[in-house]
Order: structure tokens, then sequence, then C-alpha cells
């Protein structure tokens, strides 16, 4: 248990589909962060939260959507995907973005797109 | 722009036979620099923080250390357990992580 859970673990989609994935912590910390892992390419920053308001976007494509209702959960909207968006996507959570600490992750979301 | 290199990219070692992973870095500012192990198909898995050059951490098999320039992640007496990839990140003044493409390590029994 990381204190981070995703769900779902896997997901199929096809290209016209629209999905989400689900990210929550339980370690009481405001910052969280959406990452993309691609094989052979290092983990990818795409969106980050800090209490609650967005404060980075690293020119992620509008079919992926970004939604953080509460410091605890993280959502990722995915609409009109492409199959070069299939990936690894992982959440994780920090104290705040300033802080020193490390981040917390979460198992992952292994996404295909068909 | 901060940047993190590791090597080598990939590590075989027989069960016992101890070594070294590196990550070289620049950064604006270190805030943190970060190791952590990633199994397939799952998270990272946080193993240690180190701030300041001189400093080091232990646990279990594995000890990390860091100069101005770069870290070392040793590990003593490895077992096939051991076996996954090891990423390193820093953290800048800017509060972004970088990350590097990892180490991939296999143990062999």
């Amino acid at each position: 248990e990381t204190g981070v859970t995703q769900t779902p673990r896997h997901l199929v989609m096809g290209m016209t589909n629209k999905k989400s994935l689900k990210c929550e912590q339980h370690l009481g910390h405001n910052a969280m962060y959406w990452y993309k892992q691609s094989a052979k390419k290092p983990l990818e920053l795409m969106f980050v939260y800090n209490f609650k308001e967005q404060t980075e976007n690293n020119s992620v494509p509008s079919r992926f959507s970004p939604e953080c209702p509460n410091s605890s959960h993280l959502f990722l909207h995915l609409h009109t995907l492409q199959p070069e968006d299939s990936a690894l996507y992982l959440c994780a959570s920090s104290q705040d973005r300033a802080h020193k600490g490390e981040a917390f992750f979460g198992q992952g979301t292994r996404l295909t797109v068909v | 722009e901060d940047q993190v290199t590791q090597s080598p990219e990939a590590l075989r070692l027989q069960e016992g036979e101890s070594s070294s992973l590196n990550c070289s870095y620049t950064v604006s500012g270190l805030r943190g620099l970060f190791w952590y192990r990633q199994d397939p198909g799952k998270g990272p898995e946080f193993l240690f923080t180190l701030y300041s050059a001189g400093e080091e951490k232990e646990k279990e098999r594995l000890k990390a250390t860091l100069t101005k320039k770069e870290s070392f992640l040793h590990i003593t007496a490895p077992k096939p357990e051991d076996s996954a990839t090891y990423l390193c990140a820093v953290r800048g003044n800017a509060g972004k992580s970088t990350f590097g493409d990892g180490t991939t390590l296999t143990v062999k029994p």
C-alpha cells in the first residue's frame, strides 16, 4: 500500500472512446501530479496541481484533460486518443509543490489505445 | 534546464557481486535528489532523498551518496530480488522534478 491508489490498473480503449483515470492519495499531501511513462523513455511530467490549482501543463495535447476536485483526488479525462498515447500513466503526490520532500507514486494505469 | 543522466543503462551482476549506479546531474538550486526503484508494470517506489553534498543514506543492501555533481547508488552483495530499474530524479528551485532514464539492474543467482 503506497498511499496513492490508481484505478483502473489496466485500460484498453478505442480512439473514439471517452474514459477517465482516477487517482486518490491518503497521505495528506497538497500537490498531485500526472506522469506518462513510455517504453525506453524517462518519466514525462504532464500536469501539476498544488492546493487544487493547476500550476503546470507541459504542453500536453487537449485530448488529455485533468481535474482536481480536492487535494486528495485527481482525474485524467481521456478522449479521441491516438495509438501513440499508449503508455503507463502514473499519479504521484507530495507535501506541496515547493517542498523539498519526495513524491510518492501510485501503481499506474496501463493504457492501450487501439 | 535541469538535466539527469544515469549510467550504465543496464547492469547485469551475479548474486553477491557488489557494484554502483551513477546519476550525474545539473540543476538550478538543488532542493533534493531522489532515488526510486521501479518493478516492471508498477509505479516507482521511493528509496532515498539526499539534500546536500556529503550526505549518505542506507537501507539494507543499498547506500546512496551525493556530491555536487553526481550521486551513486551502491549495491552491496545484491540478491536476485534487487533486480529492478533504479530511477534518479532531482528537484531544483523551480520545484519541478526531472527524472533520468534509469538503470535496469539484473542480478543472476
